[in-house]
């Protein structure tokens, strides 16, 4: 069974604090890592797509990474409007399935 | 940019009531999803569909149904609303992709049953 974990639940930083949200997953075989930003009472937005292993993207302050076991969710300089949950999702290669399996989510707070 | 809407953004409905939500998406994707997302629980998958007419089940689906008439429309439908109901939906599309299929969820409802 595909499973996703992501440290840590909670998260407080000062402004310019950088720092590191984890996603933990083990798939059979991986058709891509997903990451979403989600502030309160509204939906995921989405930010990365990723692929393979060693495959890296950026955004502004964030910049995600993944190796064949996690990926990283590098926040560079946090500003308080980054404050928001962060969705990490997995889709498995195996079994022709369309459904990703989310993670539980990293509550983020920047402090002015 | 994927657009994906939903009906209304707050409800509050009665302990029986029939309760309708609708969702759209405008960049014709083959799937849509429904999903709810309650506090220490993280988003369940209600129902899918990956065509006209089609629906599979999700995790959840029990009181719950779906109905997708249209390629742009996926409507999830409270038959008896209750209170554990009460909570956040999300609607979500995504191409269909053989690869990674990246889902775009629209801005949620948030329902309450009374």
């Amino acid at each position: 069974e595909d499973q996703v974990t992501q440290s840590p639940e909670a998260l407080r930083l000062q402004e310019g604090e950088s720092s590191s949200l984890n996603c933990s997953y083990t798939v059979s075989g991986l058709r891509g890592l997903f990451w979403y930003r989600q502030d309160p009472g509204k939906g995921p937005e989405f930010l990365f797509t990723l692929y393979s292993a060693g495959e890296e993207k950026e955004k502004e302050r964030l910049k995600a990474t993944l190796t064949k076991k996690e990926s990283f969710l590098h926040i560079t300089a946090p500003k308080p409007e980054d404050s928001a949950t962060y969705l990490c999702a997995v889709q498995d290669r195996s079994g022709g399935s369309y459904i990703p399996t989310f993670g539980r989510g990293t509550s983020l707070i920047v402090h002015p | 940019d994927v657009k994906v809407t939903q009906s209304s953004r707050y409800l509050v409905k009665r302990t029986g009531e029939k309760v309708f939500l609708e969702c759209v998406q405008d960049m014709d994707h083959e799937n849509m999803f429904w999903y709810r997302q309650d506090p220490g629980l993280g988003l369940r998958l209600i129902y899918f569909s990956y065509d006209v007419k089609m629906k599979e089940k999700g995790d959840i689906p029990e009181g719950y149904s779906v109905s997708r008439e249209k390629k742009e429309r996926f409507s999830l439908i409270l038959e008896s609303a209750s209170t554990n109901q009460t909570s956040m939906y999300l609607c979500a599309s995504s191409r269909g992709l053989a690869g990674a299929d990246t889902q775009y969820f629209g801005p949620g409802t948030r329902l309450t049953v009374l």
